[in-house]
C-alpha cells in the first residue's frame, strides 16, 4: 500500500522568504507523485508531477520539487514567497504499474501555508 | 474550454437520507474519480470510472456508489447518510490512460444534520 506523509500541518513563512514544503512517500513500486495547491472553497490544482526521467521538476507559480529515490522524499520548494502563495498544498503519489495511469491518488494530510507580509 | 463542473455545490440532508451528486468532466475526457475531503481523514478515494465502468474503489461503505454515463457525466450516490458523510466531495476527470493530470472541479460541500 502506498502513504504520503507531510511533516508539518501549518509552515508561516514571511513574504519573500523561502517555501519549503516536506513530502516523504511510501511506495512498493515505482511512484508516480504529485503535488496539488488547493484555495479556500476551491477544487485542487495541480502544481507540478514527477512521472520519469529528471528529477527536479518545474511547476507553476514558481515551485518546484525534487525527486530523491534514496530519501523517498519530494519536497515542494519556491525561493521566495508570495502572499498569494496562502493556501494548502497536498502531496500525491499514484503507482506507476497501474496501466499507466494515474487514476488513483493517494494524498498526504495536506500542510497550510501562511505567508506574513 | 469549460473545467470539471459539480453540481450542487452546497447540499444540506438530514441523517437517514440519502443525496446524488453530480459531476461533468472536461470535453473528451472518459475517466471520472470522486474524492472525500475531511478535516480528519484528509482527501480519500472514493471510486473511478472509465468508459462507464468502475476501474478501482477506495475502502468506503456500500452506501456509497457511483455511476457513469455515455458521454462521461458521472454522478454518486450516498445512501443512508450519517453524521460522518459531511465532507467536501470532489471530482477529479482525466484523459484516463497514461500519466495525465487530473483536473479537479469545486466540489460538492455536503452538511448532514
Amino acid at each position: 500500500a502506498q502513504s504520503v506523509t507531510q511533516l508539518g500541518s501549518h509552515v508561516s513563512v514571511s513574504e519573500g522568504a523561502l517555501v519549503l514544503l516536506r513530502c516523504n512517500y511510501s511506495s512498493s513500486v515505482p511512484p508516480y507523485l504529485f503535488w496539488y495547491v488547493q484555495y479556500p472553497n476551491q477544487g485542487l490544482q495541480l502544481l507540478l508531477k514527477y512521472t520519469t526521467g529528471a528529477t527536479l521538476v518545474k511547476g507553476i507559480n514558481g515551485f518546484e520539487a525534487e525527486f530523491k529515490k534514496s530519501e523517498t522524499s519530494f519536497h515542494l520548494t519556491k525561493p521566495s514567497a508570495h502572499m498569494s502563495d496562502a493556501a494548502e498544498y497536498f502531496c500525491a503519489v499514484s503507482d506507476s504499474t497501474s496501466g499507466g495511469s494515474n487514476y488513483k491518488l493517494t494524498f498526504g494530510k495536506g500542510t497550510l501555508l501562511t505567508v506574513n507580509p | 474550454k469549460a473545467g470539471v463542473t459539480q453540481t450542487p455545490r452546497y447540499l444540506i440532508k438530514t441523517r437517514g437520507q440519502q443525496v446524488t451528486l453530480s459531476c461533468s468532466p472536461i470535453s473528451g475526457h472518459r475517466s471520472v474519480s470522486w474524492y472525500q475531503q475531511t478535516p480528519g481523514q484528509g482527501l480519500q478515494f472514493l471510486f473511478e470510472y472509465f468508459s462507464e465502468t468502475q476501474r478501482n474503489k477506495g475502502n468506503f461503505p456500500g452506501r456509497f456508489s457511483g455511476r457513469q454515463f455515455s458521454n462521461s457525466r458521472s454522478e454518486m450516490n450516498v445512501s443512508t447518510l450519517e453524521l460522518g458523510d459531511s465532507a467536501l466531495y470532489l471530482c477529479a476527470s482525466s484523459f484516463g490512460q497514461g500519466v495525465n493530470e487530473q483536473f479537479f472541479g469545486p466540489g460538492t460541500r455536503l452538511t448532514v444534520l
